[in-house]
């Protein structure tokens, strides 16, 4: 089963809106959580990550809140721009190289 | 430098077949992964290897499906007898460890992936 749930499944945002794509899990034994980012045709790239002992992180116009008692992780995209289109996956990490990943969020940004 | 490569880039066979898919690592990876990406769906793992260890091949869904890898260059994802269900992108990933924040994790660099349709 999938041990990282996602959603929405996709979404379409205004230019200068904000995307949130927002992530569950159930296993405590994870403690690492990226999030990766895929144009199409064009494998993932890692875009930012957290560990569970910090409750955000802010990368550019990209943040992760993580709420540890709830098991619950979100990105948020600030001022989203036609070029942050995307589809968006969740993931987690109980070990130093095995990812779980969601299912994924197409993000659309209109211009 | 040059990333991941995959080939080939789009695989067409008929249900029955084998096929074998290639993945050529970033230079200096010592860890690999494949992937399987189907439609609308997330990343599901498959095999990983780390250097001289054995691989972990938790992921493979069926004996049709092995792996092998050359050292800590190539490798190559062969699936045996292909079905309808095997039709997806399949992805490789490679990865040196190293210290994320105070965390030793693989930082994973994707290939563009091998889509299969198997008719």
């Amino acid at each position: 089963q999938q041990q990282v749930k996602q959603s929405p499944q996709s979404l379409i945002v205004q230019k200068g809106g904000i995307s949130i794509i927002n992530c569950a899990y159930e296993n405590t034994a994870f403690d690492y959580f990226p999030w990766y980012q895929q144009f199409p045709g064009k494998g993932p790239a890692l875009l930012i990550a957290i560990r569970p002992d910090v409750s955000e992180k802010k990368e550019g116009r990209f943040t992760i809140s993580f709420n540890k008692s709830a098991k619950q992780f979100s990105l948020h995209i600030m001022d989203s721009q036609p070029g942050d289109s995307a589809t968006y996956f969740c993931a987690a990490s109980s070990n130093d190289y095995k990812l779980s990943f969601g299912a994924g969020t197409t993000v659309t940004v209109r211009a | 430098g040059a990333g991941v490569s995959q080939s080939p880039s789009n695989k067409v066979t008929e249900k029955g077949k084998d096929v074998e898919l290639r993945c050529d690592p970033i230079s200096g990876h010592t860890a690999l992964y494949w992937y399987r990406q189907r439609l609308g769906q997330g990343l599901e793992f498959l095999i990983y290897f780390q250097g001289n260890s054995a691989p972990d091949k938790s992921g493979l869904p069926s004996d049709r499906f092995s792996a092998e890898r050359t050292g800590e260059s190539v490798s190559t994802l062969t699936i045996q007898r292909t079905q309808q269900e095997d039709s997806a992108v399949y992805l490789c990933a490679s990865s040196l460890r190293r210290l994320l924040g105070v965390q030793y994790r693989h930082e994973q660099f994707f290939g563009p992936g091998t889509r299969l349709t198997v008719l």
